[in-house]
């Protein structure tokens, strides 16, 4: 299995600041077709997760413009511009190039 | 578009199965797989196992395999999953969500289901 490892576990932030999130895979998660199938998802408390980011870089629909994702291989990184109090969560990576799909420890987000 | 609703909150006793359904509000997903995942209490997300688009197909995690039974309607508007010989470890919120494509492999997860809680409890 693929093992995903993200750093920090906790992050607590002040309104406007920004925030940075690493997630480190135990594989590179670029496949024989030229993409890399990484993910990030955020948890909202009380809700079910959410597709914030996909193939590494790419927001998913009604994304802010402020989470933006980059990496490549088996290094990829989830940076929110400034952040803002409904971003609070826990945050996920996640790949799904090889079953089975695996998510990372979860990085919560709090606000100063 | 789809949304994915999920069967309410279920106990059982240790031994026993549970079988949690998911159905498609809005559409199906006869194009797109289905997948679980399991949450449990403060615990990060496990992906249990999928059922493939089309041909529903099932995929298991080996975690889970001999235990889980994915499975999806004629006409993929509603898919369950059950899990037999629970134990008090099973307890935890478990979420159906829909594959971007019709294969989990190489394809993000979203929308998701609102979650079922199962406890596991004698």
């Amino acid at each position: 299995d693929i093992v995903m490892t993200q750093t920090p576990l906790s992050l607590s932030v002040t309104p406007g600041q920004p925030a940075s999130i690493s997630c480190k895979s135990s594989q590179s998660l670029l496949h024989s077709d030229g993409k890399t199938y990484s993910y990030w998802d955020l948890q909202k408390p009380g809700q079910s997760p959410q597709l914030l980011i996909y193939e590494v870089s790419n927001r998913f629909s009604g994304v802010p413009e402020r989470f933006s994702g980059s990496g490549s291989g088996t290094d990829f990184t989830l940076k929110i511009s400034r952040v803002e109090a409904e971003d609070v969560g826990i945050y996920y990576c996640m790949q799904s190039v090889q079953l089975p799909i695996t998510f990372g420890q979860g990085t919560r987000l709090e606000i100063k | 578009q789809v949304q994915l609703v999920q069967s309410g909150a279920e106990v059982k006793k240790p031994g026993s199965s549970v079988k949690v359904s998911c159905k498609a509000s809005g559409g199906t997903f006869s194009s797109y797989a289905i997948n679980w995942v399991r949450q449990a209490p403060g615990q990060g997300l496990e992906w249990m196992g999928g059922i493939l688009g089309m041909l529903r197909t099932p995929n298991y995690a080996q975690n889970f395999q001999g235990r889980v039974t994915i499975t999806a309607d004629e006409f993929m508007t509603t898919a369950h999953m059950e899990l037999r010989s629970l134990r008090s470890e099973d307890t935890g919120v478990y979420f159906c969500v829909r594959s971007g494509g019709y294969h989990p492999r190489n394809n993000w997860l979203d929308p998701w289901g609102q979650g079922t809680l199962v406890t596991v409890s004698s």
